[in-house]
């Protein structure tokens, strides 16, 4: 099993829908949640961190469920701009190294 | 102020031969790590420096692979006998080192083709 799992997609969503994004992680000594944003042939970017009681930035709000191991990514009102790959990212307590998912692609549709 | 970059942006090379990959840190930043991501892939670490203290290697896929850091400056990526499978975008990204929550930079990668 994976360390870090995320539904591929990709999610073909119209302008101004709601789409959520879940990841699952493995390791229950993981500490830190992120999810960073990746345009086709560019770096990774942050998106924002996820922290234990949720948080929202804008459009963007992110969960995180210990008890189930899974931290989510909801976008409402999406625009085109949105379109991109999404990754998941977790560290484990007591390290410094990062776990990348895959990404979970969304393309935003006119 | 100036973010994380790399060296060279593409490399072409021949199969056997060796390449070097260089990463220049945002200054200040002590950790430092490398990746690699196939096309369509997710991200592979690779290698991470914190300071002067041992790197952790365990994810470097072969002993063809190998990476120094000078201090907490540049950092170089040697690939030796390259291999058509080492065809890659290879990320580098740097952080403070001093938090569990930091952020990490990305530069914009080395795209490297094997041929």
């Amino acid at each position: 099993r994976k360390e870090v799992e995320q539904d591929p997609g990709p999610f073909n969503v119209p302008e101004g829908a709601t789409v959520a994004f879940n990841c699952t992680y493995s390791n229950s000594a993981s500490q830190s949640f992120f999810w960073y944003r990746q345009d086709c042939r560019k770096e990774p970017k942050l998106l924002m961190s996820v922290y234990s009681s949720g948080n929202e930035d804008g459009r963007f709000t992110a969960q995180l469920n210990r008890a189930s191991q899974y931290i989510s990514l909801l976008i409402r009102d999406s625009k085109l701009s949105d379109s991109a790959t999404y990754l998941c990212v977790v560290k484990t307590s007591g390290t410094y190294k990062y776990i990348f998912g895959t990404g979970t692609r969304l393309k935003v549709l006119a | 102020g100036a973010g994380v970059s790399q060296s060279p942006s593409n490399k072409v090379t021949e199969k056997g031969k060796d390449v070097e990959l260089r990463c220049d840190p945002i200054s200040g930043h002590t950790a430092l790590y490398w990746y690699r991501q196939r096309l369509g892939q997710g991200l592979e670490f690779l290698i991470y420096f914190q300071g002067n203290s041992a790197p952790d290697k365990s994810g470097l896929p072969s002993d063809r692979f190998s990476a120094e850091r000078t201090g907490e400056s540049v950092s170089t990526l040697t690939i030796q006998r390259t291999q058509q499978e080492d065809s890659a975008v290879y990320l580098c990204a740097s952080s403070t080192g001093t938090s569990l929550q930091e952020t990490q930079y990305f530069g914009p990668g080395t795209r490297l083709l094997v041929l």
